[in-house]
C-alpha cells in the first residue's frame, strides 16, 4: 500500500468546512483513497472512498487531483462531535482487511 | 443490526500470562481482522482471516496468534505477554474482506 503523509493537527471553527488534506505521492493506478476517523476510545468509523472521481455522501467530501496525489476531505459544516482523529488510507480493494494507518490528524472543532 | 462486538472491553494481566480476546462481527460478514492500537498512534495490522482462513499477518512476533470459527467470530491470543502489548486491541469486519471495514470498540488491554 502507498504511503500517506497528514498534518499531525488542525483546528475548526464550529459551522465552518473542515478541509483535511492527505497527500499520496506514491499511489498506483489501481489504488483507493479511504478515510476513516477515530473519535476518543472508540473504534475507526468509515467516512468515505474514492478512485479518482470525487465522491460526496451524507458524511463528507472527497476531492482527488487529477494526478491522484493528493486528496482532501471536506467536512462541510464542522460541528463540536467531528473533533477526532482523521486517517486517510491508500490501497488496493483486494484486501481490506490489510489496511496501513499511519498517525492521522487530529482535528479540534472549536466553538 | 448489532455491530461488531468485542469482550471484554478492559483487561489487566501480568507480565508472562496469557490473554484471550473475543470478536464477533456483524451479522454475514465473513471477514475479520485484528489491529493493535497503542497510545498516540494509528493501528497496526495484525491478522486477518477470511470464511476460517489466514488471509494476512502483520509484522508481530509468534506469540500473537488468531482463529475463526465456523460462525466468523473470531479469537485473538497473546502468549508470554510483555509490558509492551499493553494497548488498545481493535477487530474489524467486512462482508467480503474487499471493502470498507467496520470496527469494534476494541478492548484495552493493560500488563503489569
Amino acid at each position: 500500500d502507498a504511503k500517506t503523509t497528514q498534518p499531525p493537527s488542525m483546528d475548526c471553527a464550529e459551522g465552518r468546512a473542515a478541509n483535511l488534506p492527505c497527500n499520496h505521492s506514491t499511489i498506483s493506478g489501481n489504488e483507493y483513497v479511504y478515510w476513516y476517523r477515530q473519535i476518543h476510545s472508540q473504534g475507526p468509523q468509515y467516512i468515505i472512498h474514492g478512485l479518482k472521481n470525487n465522491e460526496t455522501n451524507e458524511m463528507a467530501s472527497l476531492i482527488i487531483t487529477e494526478d491522484r496525489k493528493s486528496s482532501t476531505l471536506i467536512l462541510p459544516h464542522a460541528t463540536l462531535r467531528d473533533t477526532a482523529v482523521y486517517y486517510c488510507i491508500v490501497r488496493v480493494n483486494t484486501n481490506a482487511g490489510k489496511s496501513t494507518f499511519g498517525d492521522g490528524t487530529t482535528l479540534t472543532v472549536k466553538p | 443490526d448489532a455491530g461488531v462486538t468485542q469482550s471484554p472491553t478492559h483487561l489487566i494481566k501480568t507480565r508472562g500470562q496469557h490473554v484471550t480476546l473475543r470478536c464477533s462481527p456483524i451479522s454475514g460478514h465473513k471477514s475479520v481482522s485484528w489491529y493493535q492500537q497503542v497510545l498516540g498512534q494509528g493501528p497496526q495490522f495484525i491478522f486477518q482471516y477470511y470464511e476460517k482462513e489466514e488471509r494476512g499477518r502483520g509484522n508481530f512476533p509468534d506469540r500473537f496468534s488468531a482463529r475463526q470459527f465456523p460462525n466468523y467470530s473470531s479469537e485473538l491470543n497473546v502468549n508470554a505477554l510483555l509490558l509492551g502489548d499493553s494497548a488498545l486491541y481493535l477487530c474489524a469486519s467486512s462482508a467480503q474482506g474487499v471493502e470498507k471495514l467496520f470496527f469494534g470498540s476494541g478492548t484495552q488491554l493493560s500488563v503489569l
